[in-house]
């Protein structure tokens, strides 16, 4: 079976200050893809980015950037320069490519970013 | 184009009635997954169809949940008998392609049993 744990339950910092948020997963696969999603207070689920098991390039795209590093079963993603509209529920995810598993997301339990102005 | 609709966004219930949950995917979408979310948790499976077909129904807590898609697109979500423990957010995602595409979410329904 698969599991996503986000250990930091909650993290509050002030505007500007850089953020990582953790994410380590277990699986026996060597297949498969990992996603991170905002959940704003506004309740939807919003995609930020896919990542599949073979990729470990980190990305970047504006402030946000994303560090896979397969050795630790890592996929942690940071925001430089954090702001107020930051703020929301951060979940990481996994996905199967094979096997009766594939195509289900397995989620973390999230991790609550609170930007102060 | 438009994202994946849920209706209704909120729905109130009374203990014993039965709930039809409507998902109405991304149009083109092959795949259709219905997941739910306890408060303070991470979504959690519950099945998923390719086309009309249900691939995986695994995640489905007990026989009162059932979901169909009987025409490829459009999916319905149904509770029988609700109980209390059944109070969540219940989310749709759809995917272009089967097993190995991105879930875009719904706006989910949040449903309260009293």
């Amino acid at each position: 079976a698969q599991k996503v744990t986000q250990a930091q339950t909650e993290i509050s910092v002030v505007e500007k200050e850089d953020v990582t948020l953790d994410c380590v997963y277990e699986t026996r696969d060597t297949t498969y893809y990992l996603f991170w999603y905002k959940q704003p207070p506004s309740g939807e689920l919003v995609f930020l980015i896919r990542r599949n098991s073979f990729d470990e390039q980190n990305e970047i795209s504006g402030r946000y950037s994303w560090n896979f590093q397969k050795s630790t079963s890592s996929f942690n993603f940071t925001i430089t320069a954090s702001q107020v509209v930051d703020s929301a529920v951060y979940f990481c995810a996994l996905s199967l490519a094979g096997g009766t598993s594939y195509g289900k997301l397995t989620f973390g339990q999230g991790t609550i970013l609170t930007v102060h102005p | 184009g438009a994202g994946v609709s849920q209706s209704p966004r909120y729905k109130v219930t009374k203990r014993g009635q039965d709930v039809a949950l409507r998902c109405d995917p991304i149009s083109g979408h092959v795949s259709l997954y219905w997941y739910r979310q306890a408060l303070g948790q991470g979504p959690e499976f519950l099945t998923y169809f390719n086309y009309e077909a249900q691939q995986d129904k695994s995640g489905l807590p007990n026989d009162r949940f059932s979901a169909e898609r009987p025409e490829g697109s459009i999916s319905t979500l149904t509770i029988q008998r609700t109980e209390q423990r059944d109070s969540a957010m219940y989310r749709c995602a759809s995917s272009l392609n089967p097993n190995t595409d991105t879930q875009y979410f719904g706006p989910g329904t949040r449903l309260t049993v009293l």
